[in-house]
């Protein structure tokens, strides 16, 4: 079945700092790639995503970028903010086939960011 | 903006008892989805429903129901809660299988 595979956590970094948080993933078809972030005592936010193969999802200063080759997915930013502490989830979709496109996460990366 | 709205942040209940968790969204959704997070674990599904009256075993269904009367509406039932059902448990909606939108998520604890 389909699964994603996060860096091991927690991530502490001083601010300013470059952040990479490594995912690969597996599945059949051709998944839709997502990364969410979950601020404390929130629900999950999309904070971006890639639908095909060398698509690259930005916002806030974040990147990713959908290797096939490598199966990957990895979240980079140039210059962490105190206030990009939070968990943030790699997942997948496969829009195809009899899944209804359900979401499958990988376990979380807790980011925390000091001044 | 797409709102999903569970009905409560907290809940404390006792063991045994059956616990129903709410979720709606307005915007006319055709997918709906519960989850559970738990530390080190991530998201994991327990059900999820892609019609009125559909719902479909996730990777975790032991121990839970769902209901879908309506569309906008889809509820998570643990029959007789047990303390490892302590959990945070997430709603969430999806057009197709791009369009996301979570709830707040609902705090559950089984003393």
């Amino acid at each position: 079945g389909d699964s994603v595979t996060q860096m091991e956590g927690p991530v502490t970094l001083s601010e300013e700092a470059f952040l990479t948080i490594n995912c690969t993933y597996t599945a059949t078809g051709y998944p839709s790639l997502f990364w969410y972030v979950q601020y404390p005592g929130e629900g999950l936010q999309l904070l971006l995503k890639a639908t095909k193969a060398d698509d690259k999802g930005s916002n806030k200063g974040f990147e990713a970028t959908y290797r096939k080759e490598t199966t990957s997915f990895h979240l980079e930013k140039g210059s962490v903010q105190v206030s990009d502490s939070a968990v943030y989830f790699c997942a997948l979709s496969d829009p195809g086939g009899t899944s209804y496109g359900k979401l499958t996460f990988g376990q979380g990366t807790i980011l925390t960011v000091h001044p | 903006d797409v709102k999903v709205t569970q009905s409560s942040r907290y809940l404390v209940k006792r063991t045994g008892e059956k616990v129903f968790l709410e979720c709606v969204q307005d915007m006319d959704h055709e997918n709906m989805f519960w989850y559970r997070q738990d530390p080190g674990l991530g998201l994991r599904l327990i059900y999820f429903s892609y019609d009125v009256k559909m719902k479909e075993k996730g990777d975790i269904p032991e121990g839970y129901s769902v209901s879908r009367e309506k569309k906008e509406r889809f509820s998570l039932i643990l029959e007789s809660a047990s303390t490892n059902q302590t959990s945070m448990y997430l709603c969430a909606s999806s057009f197709g299988g791009i369009g996301y939108t979570f709830g707040s998520g609902t705090r559950l604890t089984v003393v």
